[in-house]
């Protein structure tokens, strides 16, 4: 079951633009969230990350934002850079058990 | 500082062989071990995960199989491979067990043919 969803396969944006990714999740028992950014052929690499008493978190160019009443958390990058073309993977946890993952979006940051 | 590392990082086998992924932690103790396979377009599907030796649990019955005999060593086995089992694994640890982030290895890239 996909208690974890990326709706948007892919998202094209222009650099120097606000990059907005959405994610979704069904299971309220989730307390932590996180984003991983992931080259190809590489392992993903942690991002940021929020924790369900936050509904906002900041690291430089990136915010993540997290309403639980809706289920709904959003990565914002501002402003894009090429380098951030990748694909960015949400992932939710309940009580530090494992982890799961949304499917990605691919984000093209066009220069 | 904790590192991991998986190999071999590309593998080709033909359907009905054996399979053995290979995942080590370095710079930390009794980390929490995952085995994650990521399939073409799609997200990262958990499949295994210990949180000690000889301790392991599954998440999605299949073929393969995890193994753990050492504290910051986790092996991903088959016996038969199967074309479905063509993907992209990668290995990850949880060295603070009282931290949510897990950190994630290279990944071996397996096409079963």
């Amino acid at each position: 079951d996909q208690q974890v969803k990326q709706n948007s396969p892919s998202l094209s944006v222009q650099e120097g633009r606000i990059s907005i990714l959405n994610c979704d999740y069904t299971n309220s028992m989730f307390d932590y969230f996180l984003w991983y950014k992931k080259y190809p052929a590489e392992g993903p690499t942690f991002l940021i990350s929020i924790s369900s008493i936050k509904d906002k978190n900041e690291d430089g160019r990136f915010t993540v934002f997290l309403n639980k009443s809706a289920k709904h958390l959003s990565l914002h990058i501002v402003p894009s850079q090429p380098g951030d073309s990748a694909v960015y993977f949400c992932a939710a946890s309940a009580f530090n058990n494992d982890m799961r993952f949304g499917a990605g979006t691919r984000l093209t940051v066009k220069p | 500082s904790q590192t991991i590392h998986q190999w071999p990082a590309t593998l080709v086998q033909p359907v009905g062989s054996p399979l053995s992924l290979e995942c080590t932690v370095e710079g930390t103790s009794n980390p929490n071990l995952y085995w994650y396979r990521q399939a073409a377009g799609r997200g990262l599907q958990l499949l295994f995960y210990s949180v000690g030796i000889g301790q392991i649990s599954s998440e999605v019955p299949q073929n393969l199989s995890a193994s753990r005999p050492q504290d910051r060593q986790f092996i991903l086995s088959s016996k038969k491979l199967l074309l479905s089992d063509s993907g992209f694994y990668l290995c990850a640890y949880q060295g603070d067990k009282e931290s949510y982030e897990q950190y994630f290895g290279p990944g071996t890239r397996l096409t079963v043919t």
